[in-house]
């Protein structure tokens, strides 16, 4: 079955570091582009970013609310993409989706399920 | 950045109603859009891509339309599994940004 399936989420302090992972299934995650969106409590949903896929020379693009803090990263040994998060702030709270990119198109194929990230003190 | 603007903000329709759904972009998208469909506690799911293109599996009852600056998703013959929130998304360049979603619920 084609999945991704996210985790790493939890409760960390302000300020605070979390890595969240999504293990790709079913595909050769380096063949895609991969983002990432958040959806914070009772809210829509905020596009967090994108990495391209391997041949395109694994290119990152953020939203102006987490550049600098926030990176994207892949290990194509484990079929994973990662959301390395630093300097946590509340409005941070969300849960976090890991989304594939179709090949040849722009658009969003697979969803994950979801991660939940908790910021608080 | 491009802000986009979904209306009406909820709606209320019965099962077998047709329902139009509109988001206007801030600024020339092309046909650069997408609908995502979210049901409470789920991850959302692509409906439409490229403004008119429907996503593998999902019902030919879902159709958008649109280019430029203004665009519509339209539900014919409600379901009651239609009922949900929709949100729209521009792919025109960073930063990507969606709409504030539309809650469709049953009258």
């Amino acid at each position: 079955e084609v999945q991704v399936v996210e985790s790493g989420g939890g409760l960390v302090q302000p300020g605070g570091s979390l890595r969240l992972s999504c293990v790709a299934s079913g595909f050769i995650l380096s063949d895609h582009y991969m983002h990432w969106v958040r959806q914070a409590p009772g809210k829509g949903l905020e596009w967090v970013g994108r990495i391209t896929n391997k041949a395109a020379g694994y290119t990152a693009e953020y939203a102006a609310s987490v550049e600098g803090r926030f990176t994207m990263s892949t290990d194509d040994s484990k079929s994973s993409l990662n959301l390395r998060m630093d300097s946590l702030k509340i409005e941070d709270t969300a849960v976090y989706y890991c989304i594939r990119v179709a090949r040849g198109s722009r658009s969003y194929d697979i969803w994950g399920q979801g991660t939940v990230v908790t910021v608080s003190s | 950045d491009i802000q986009m603007t979904q209306s009406p903000s909820s709606l209320s329709a019965s099962v077998g109603d047709r329902v139009t759904i509109t988001c206007r972009a801030s600024q020339d998208i092309r046909n650069l859009l997408a609908w995502f469909q979210q049901k409470p506690g789920k991850a959302p799911k692509t409906l439409i891509y490229d403004a008119t293109s429907l996503q593998s599996g999902v019902p030919t009852r879902f159709s958008g339309s649109g280019s430029g600056t203004d665009f519509t998703l339209t539900i014919n013959s409600l379901q009651p599994e239609d009922f949900a929130t929709y949100f729209c998304q521009h792919y025109n360049g960073f930063p990507i940004t969606f709409g504030q979603g539309t809650r469709l619920e049953i009258k």
